[in-house]
């Protein structure tokens, strides 16, 4: 079946680094590809939307400037959390659009220190 | 926008069914779906149900949509120590997936 890699599963880093994710469909071109982010025992919060060749559409409260996302192929989207915090630690989950269905990545959980 | 709910905790012994409820907001929805998150890992889609049907079975799975309630329910008949996990209903709208606060199933031996 179709799937969705991400990229890393994990990261730790400093305060003010930045941390780019990336998520690829490894066998099915998706031209839609979704980014969530997961709080502790909440539920998945859509974050943005990303279109291959065009700008991503963020949700309201999301600050694009500090969530870069890019999706430069049909196969690929990254998402770049910008001068990260401890507030942005968070487990983030990407999806793309397959036919009828939506697959996600495993999740990356970053840890800001 | 969209709000999608469901309730938080199901506890069940093991071999007995368990039904996962869910109510949703936008009767605009195309497909509706359940998903499974064991810890640490991402969602694994189980099914899904499209807006016209009422009824969907896959094995031990049945998906129920009351389209005029905007009730969902996804019923695990037998449940297994190993669908321990956390439920997660979600409707799609134009593409884009709002997601219910998930319900988390303990079974106990």
């Amino acid at each position: 079946g179709a799937v969705v890699s991400q990229h890393p599963s994990w990261v730790i880093c400093k305060s003010g680094t930045s941390v780019k994710i990336e998520c690829r469909s490894l066998d099915f071109q998706a031209t839609t590809m979704f980014w969530y982010r997961q709080f502790p025992k909440q539920s998945l919060m859509l974050m943005a939307t990303s279109n291959e060749g065009s700008k991503a559409t963020y949700e309201q409260g999301v600050e694009k400037d500090k969530f870069l996302i890019n999706h430069a192929s049909l196969t690929l989207s990254t998402l770049t959390v910008t001068s990260a915090h401890p507030e942005d630690s968070s487990f983030y989950i990407c999806s793309a659009a397959g036919r009828e269905k939506l697959f996600f990545g495993s999740g990356t959980q970053l840890s800001v220190l | 926008g969209e709000d999608v709910e469901q309730s938080l905790f199901l506890s069940v012994r093991e071999g007995d069914s368990s039904v996962i409820n869910c109510t949703y907001t936008d009767s605009s929805s195309t497909y509706l779906y359940w998903y499974k998150q064991e810890p640490g890992a991402g969602l694994q889609l189980l099914t899904y149900i499209f807006s016209n049907m009422d009824m969907k079975q896959d094995q031990r799975l049945t998906v129920l949509l009351n389209k005029k309630d905007k009730h969902l329910s996804l019923r695990i008949a037998d449940t297994q120590t190993g669908d321990s996990a956390i439920y997660f209903c979600a409707e799609d709208n134009f593409n884009k997936f709002y997601f219910g606060s998930g319900t988390k199933l303990n079974v106990k031996p």
